[in-house]
């Protein structure tokens, strides 16, 4: 069964930074392309970056590029997600998805709240 | 950016009935369309990608059609777990995009 845990959430000032996990299981995670997917409160989908199976390419949302970093350890099924300089707009239930363009697989979320 | 702008904004229907939903976007996406469920407090769930072919485990009454700029979700005979938030997205150009979704509810 495909099993996607994220985690790493949290309450951050503005300006802060916070590192988002998720850990994948019951698939050859090497083999897939991953992304983290965002949900402010209330709203819609917002897709934020994607990685290729090697990490070799990676592609970002405008409003978050220079600031956020993802990134993945094929040796330990993880992807992750560097959030530097975050600001209240990002916050958000944070979403841990399997696939590159569409996603069939997606993690439970994990909530990023910035604020002072 | 591709714009995806889903209609309506909410839709109500009755256990048993169909529902249509719609999915437009700003410059055509050939067929690379996907929909997804979402239901409170929980994460999405594909339905459909390919603008047509359903996910796995996706019963027969979700289907989807269009290509180009106009894409259509049909639901035949609403069941109650089908009353949820759906979402169109576009996976032609990046950034991939989401439309804003159409709340179906029960009348």
């Amino acid at each position: 069964e495909v099993q996607l845990v994220d985690s790493g959430g949290g309450l951050v000032q503005p300006g802060g930074s916070l590192r988002l996990s998720c850990a994948a299981s019951g698939f050859t995670f090497s083999s897939y392309w991953m992304s983290w997917v965002r949900q402010a409160p209330g709203k819609g989908l917002e897709w934020v970056a994607s990685i290729k199976q090697d990490g070799s390419d990676k592609y970002y949302v405008d409003s978050v590029k220079g600031r956020f970093t993802i990134s993945r350890d094929n040796a330990k099924n993880s992807l992750y997600l560097q959030m530097n300089s975050l600001r209240a707009e990002d916050t958000a239930v944070y979403y841990c998805a399997r696939g590159g363009s569409y996603f069939p697989g997606w993690g439970q979320g994990t909530l990023v709240t910035v604020s002072s | 950016e591709i714009v995806m702008t889903q209609s309506p904004a909410t839709l109500s229907v009755s256990p048993g009935e169909r529902a249509t939903l719609s999915c437009r976007a700003s410059q055509s996406v050939s067929s690379t369309l996907a929909w997804y469920q979402q239901k409170p407090g929980q994460a999405p769930r594909l339905l459909i990608y390919a603008a047509s072919t359903r996910a796995t485990g996706i019963p027969a009454r979700f289907s989807g059609s269009g290509s180009g700029t106009e894409f259509t979700l049909t639901i035949i005979s609403l069941q109650s777990e089908d009353f949820a938030v759906y979402y169109c997205q576009q996976y032609s150009n990046w950034p991939w995009t989401f439309g804003q979704g159409t709340k179906v509810e029960i009348k």
